[in-house]
């Protein structure tokens, strides 16, 4: 099975503070995409990539940063941390968007800032 | 943009009933449609996904695609303990934009 790990797989951060989570693929995967996922707003893409060096913004992008630099890692980089950006971040691979699309999840990371 | 809403919020079933949830999109030249399950402290797995108008089983779990109501749904049958999870739609729409987009979810509970 598709395999996607997370580090960490919780953080607490300091308001101001940066932030980097960080994901990993062994799938071979062009695409990748990062998640937050709040109680009652389901999954919401923050970024995501379809090739390495390369990254586009998704539906909630503000505050956050992306890098991709290999095909296999996917970071997300909160640059000043936020009490509003407490939540669960989940990164996932795909191998295409058409007849391959379905999403392989990681584990998620829990981060709160205080 | 995209929208993707499930109804209902929340339900709650007997073991062995009929389940059915609901997912309605606004962009109609979408393209791609999928179902998640998400137990609790869990990732989203994929359920069942399906291209074109129409019905596709795979054992208890049932998937109904309308595009031109822009509507599809899963519906499980002999609903088990073991289903009880977070269901989550998702939609990819055409036209060179691959952002997928998920609905906030259903939560089910089946109770013995």
């Amino acid at each position: 099975e598709a395999a996607v790990t997370q580090s960490p797989r919780s953080k607490v951060a300091v308001t101001g503070g940066k932030v980097t989570l960080s994901c990993h693929q062994t799938n071979n995967h062009d695409y990748m995409y990062w998640y937050r996922q709040d109680t009652g707003h389901g999954l919401r893409l923050i970024h995501y990539s379809y090739v390495a060096d390369s990254t586009e913004k998704g539906d909630i992008p503000d505050g956050y940063k992306a890098s991709r630099p290999s095909q296999e890692n996917f970071s997300l980089i909160l640059e000043l941390a936020s009490l509003s950006q407490t939540a669960v971040y989940f990164c996932a691979s795909s191998l295409d968007w058409g007849g391959y699309a379905e999403q392989f999840f990681g584990p998620g990371t829990r981060l709160t800032v205080l | 943009q995209q929208k993707v809403q499930q109804s209902p919020e929340s339900l709650i079933v007997p073991e062995g009933a009929m389940t059915s949830l609901n997912c309605t999109f606004s962009d109609s030249a979408s393209q791609y449609f999928a179902w998640y399950r998400q137990h609790s402290g869990k990732a989203p797995k994929a359920l069942m996904s399906i291209f074109s108008n129409g019905e596709k089983e795979e054992g208890r779990f049932t998937i109904h695609l309308n595009k031109a109501s822009l509507h599809f749904s899963l519906h499980i049958r002999d609903s088990q303990p073991s289903d009880s999870a977070l269901y989550l739609c998702a939609v990819i729409a055409s036209g060179g934009n691959y952002k997928p987009t998920f609905g906030k979810g259903t939560s089910l509970v089946v109770h013995p």
